[in-house]
């Protein structure tokens, strides 16, 4: 079945970076799309960015612009989300999901969701 | 960006009775060319991550329970549960995939009266 398995929890300060991980299996990786999305304490969701797993094509949220870096390891089928200049702001579960769309094509919604890292920002 | 918006924020509802909430777009998630509606639904239950109920508005995801149903068009849209049962307390999302950034609603809580 399919699984997005996820790194632990962070703690970082004002002004860090943080690199969340994302280790799918139970389908063929490069064949699908992978989004982050991000929930705030007690708050909705926000769709940050998407990856092309294969090429490692992205696109990102206008004001994620500058700060969210994305990259695809094949070989281990993982997927990394790098996010700088990090504030207060930015303390949140931040979430992988798969997008179902066939063959490199993506669909826009989230059919496989990875547990959630949790990063706070705190000084 | 194209806002999302829920209501009620809050809803309780007996068990074995119907449950509605409505989604709002500030345009229309209508594709003219597909002619296909670009909205989902997500559950999420208290420390778990979301999961996927309808997508193209009306169709369920493998799995789903059928008395979960998604309904609308254009820019009003309504996800119903026919007969609450308990494992259905959870907050629902409505999200827009039209049109980057995909954007989500606020959210509904459901509890049981």
């Amino acid at each position: 079945q399919v699984q997005l398995v996820q790194s632990g929890a962070e703690v970082k300060i004002p002004g860090a970076s943080v690199k969340v991980s994302c280790q799918a299996s139970g389908y063929t990786f490069i064949n699908y799309h992978i989004h982050w999305l991000r929930q705030a304490p007690g708050q909705g969701l926000e769709w940050m960015a998407i990856i092309n797993p294969s090429g490692g094509s992205t696109s990102t949220a206008q004001r994620f612009h500058g700060r969210v870096t994305m990259t695809s390891d094949t070989s281990t089928t993982t997927v990394y989300m790098d996010l700088i200049s990090l504030s207060s702001e930015d303390t949140a579960v931040y979430y992988c999901a798969r997008d179902p769309g066939w063959d490199g094509r993506r669909s826009g919604w989230f059919d496989s969701w990875g547990q959630g890292t949790l990063v706070t920002v705190s000084s | 960006d194209t806002v999302m918006t829920q209501s009620p924020d809050s809803l309780a509802v007996s068990l074995g009775e119907r449950a509605t909430i409505n989604c709002k777009s500030s345009q229309s998630l209508l594709y003219s060319s597909t002619n296909k509606t670009y909205l989902a639904w997500y559950q999420q239950k208290l420390g778990q991550s979301p999961k996927l109920l309808i997508f193209w508005a009306s169709t369920r995801e493998s799995g789903v329970p059928d008395r979960f149903s998604g309904s609308g068009s254009g820019t009003d849209f309504t996800l119903t549960i026919s007969s609450l049962q308990a494992e259905d307390v959870a907050v629902y999302y409505c999200q827009q995939y039209y049109t980057t950034p995909y954007t989500f609603g606020q959210g509904t809580k459901l509890e049981i009266k």
